[in-house]
């Protein structure tokens, strides 16, 4: 089965600063990497996807880039403001599956 | 368009009592995912339902727990004889077919057995 590790743990930026957070998988035939976001006491919701056939995909202050040879994959956001605190989640299928693997969240606190 | 309908959204049960969570899908979908989240940890897969069958359990324990989802009505989480290890949030999932990896997610239940 896939094995999803995500890093860091916990992250601390100011405002404005940006923001890395870092997924590696196992399964070389995943195909689909999305990024979840999560407010405390809310439930999980898709923020940016990447699919395999691309490197790298923007929407707004959010970028997700993609290495498949090295099987990682990062979430990017630029000028963070502090509605961008939350839990941030990666998830990568098992090929062959639709059914996500999750990493274990990132916690991402901007401080004004 | 609603979302995705989980209730209740909380849930107290004391140690070996029943649990059953709920969880309407999006309209038009007709595939369930059912997620545990314990605290400060990602979301585990436990079982992915399509109408009237289980497709795939083999996140969920063997014991105590079971999953089904009717052709009428919603798909329902059942916990039997609960422990206090499964305190946790349960998230639901829905999508349009089998071979879609959207997952659009309920607001969960937390269930706090005391």
């Amino acid at each position: 089965g896939e094995n999803v590790e995500q890093h860091p743990s916990t992250l601390s930026v100011q405002e404005g600063d940006s923001a890395v957070i870092k997924c590696t998988y196992s399964d070389s035939a995943s195909n689909y990497f999305p990024w979840y976001k999560q407010e405390l006491g809310k439930r999980p919701q898709l923020i940016i996807d990447i699919r395999s056939n691309v490197g790298e995909k923007k929407d707004q202050r959010i970028a997700v880039t993609l290495n498949k040879t090295a099987k990682h994959f990062s979430l990017h956001i630029t000028e963070t403001q502090p509605e961008d605190s939350a839990v941030y989640f990666c998830a990568a299928p098992s090929g062959g599956s639709y059914i996500p693997t999750f990493g274990r969240g990132t916690s991402l606190i901007v401080h004004p | 368009n609603a979302g995705v309908m989980q209730n209740p959204r909380h849930l107290v049960r004391r140690r070996g009592q029943e649990a059953r969570l709920r969880c309407s899908p999006m309209k038009g979908h007709s595939h369930v995912y059912w997620y545990r989240q314990l605290p400060e940890e990602g979301l585990k897969f436990m079982v992915y339902l399509q109408k009237e069958n289980i497709i795939d359990e083999s996140g969920m324990p063997k014991e105590r727990f079971s999953a089904e989802f009717p052709k009428e009505g919603p798909s329902i989480l059942r916990i039997q004889q609960v422990v206090r290890g499964d305190s946790a949030a349960y998230f639901c999932a829905s999508s349009p077919s089998w071979d879609s990896y959207e997952q659009y997610f309920g607001p969960g239940t937390r269930l706090t057995v005391t």
